[in-house]
């Protein structure tokens, strides 16, 4: 089972919007509206941060959303903040009844 | 409130045994699935396989499939990461999750126990 694939690392100023893209397959990504992103701080467990493709969990800002196009899903922060800083991961439910993670994203606020 | 308590900090020589756990508290710890996740230093997350509690009913990735045992022990809200011979590339931090079924993710999670093998 092969890693989703995310960029390794994308930057933005703080009040900007970015994206982070999550590339899978018909068996992963596109098979399934269950993609889920996650947060890690350094030297911090995993947040959910969105579910089911779009959805956000109680507590988690508005300014995190999330949409899926074929095999390729997307995790955008709006009106960036210093705090947003951190890496992201994808995940997927897969044919095979597994999960797998993307590679993950360092997102830089500059 | 919802809470996953991992036992601490492992240092053990390559060939050892090992089990972590994983106590889960503040919800119906049978109603939802627990799942393992490996973190390489410095590396991404990987899914390891889940469980479900109440029945003991396992997944696991094809990559850890025969390297590690995942079990459960519903009367006391645990759940258990182990192996039988450790090896240095075992060296990690092992997160448990909690494993939303309905949309299949991962919506609470432990803190974390790293394990170190060396000789």
């Amino acid at each position: 089972q092969s890693a989703l694939t995310q960029p390794a690392s994308v930057s933005g100023s703080p009040g900007q919007s970015i994206t982070i893209s999550c590339t899978g397959t018909s068996s992963d990504v596109g098979g399934y509206n269950y993609v889920s992103w996650y947060q890690q701080h350094p030297g911090k467990a995993p947040k959910l941060m969105i579910y089911d493709v779009s959805d956000r969990p109680s507590g988690v800002s508005h300014r995190f959303s999330g949409s899926k196009s074929g095999n390729t899903a997307s995790l955008t922060i709006s009106g960036l903040q210093a705090e947003d800083e951190a890496d992201y991961y994808c995940s997927s439910y897969t044919s095979s009844t597994t999960w797998v993670f993307g590679g993950g994203t360092k997102l830089t606020v500059l | 409130e919802v809470q996953l308590v991992q036992s601490g900090v492992e240092v053990k020589k390559p060939g050892e045994s090992l089990r972590i756990s994983c106590k889960g508290s503040g919800y119906s710890f049978t109603s939802y699935w627990i799942t393992w996740v490996r973190q390489m230093p410095g590396k991404g997350l990987e899914w390891m396989g889940r469980i479900d509690p109440r029945d003991s009913y396992i997944n696991y990735s094809p990559s850890f499939q025969g390297h590690v045992t995942i079990s459960a022990d519903k009367s006391i809200s645990a759940a258990y990461l182990q192996w039988s011979s450790l090896k240095a590339s075992d060296t990690a931090m092992y997160y448990c999750a909690r494993h939303f079924t309905a949309s299949s993710s991962f919506d609470y999670w432990g803190q974390g126990t790293l394990v170190t093998v060396s000789s």
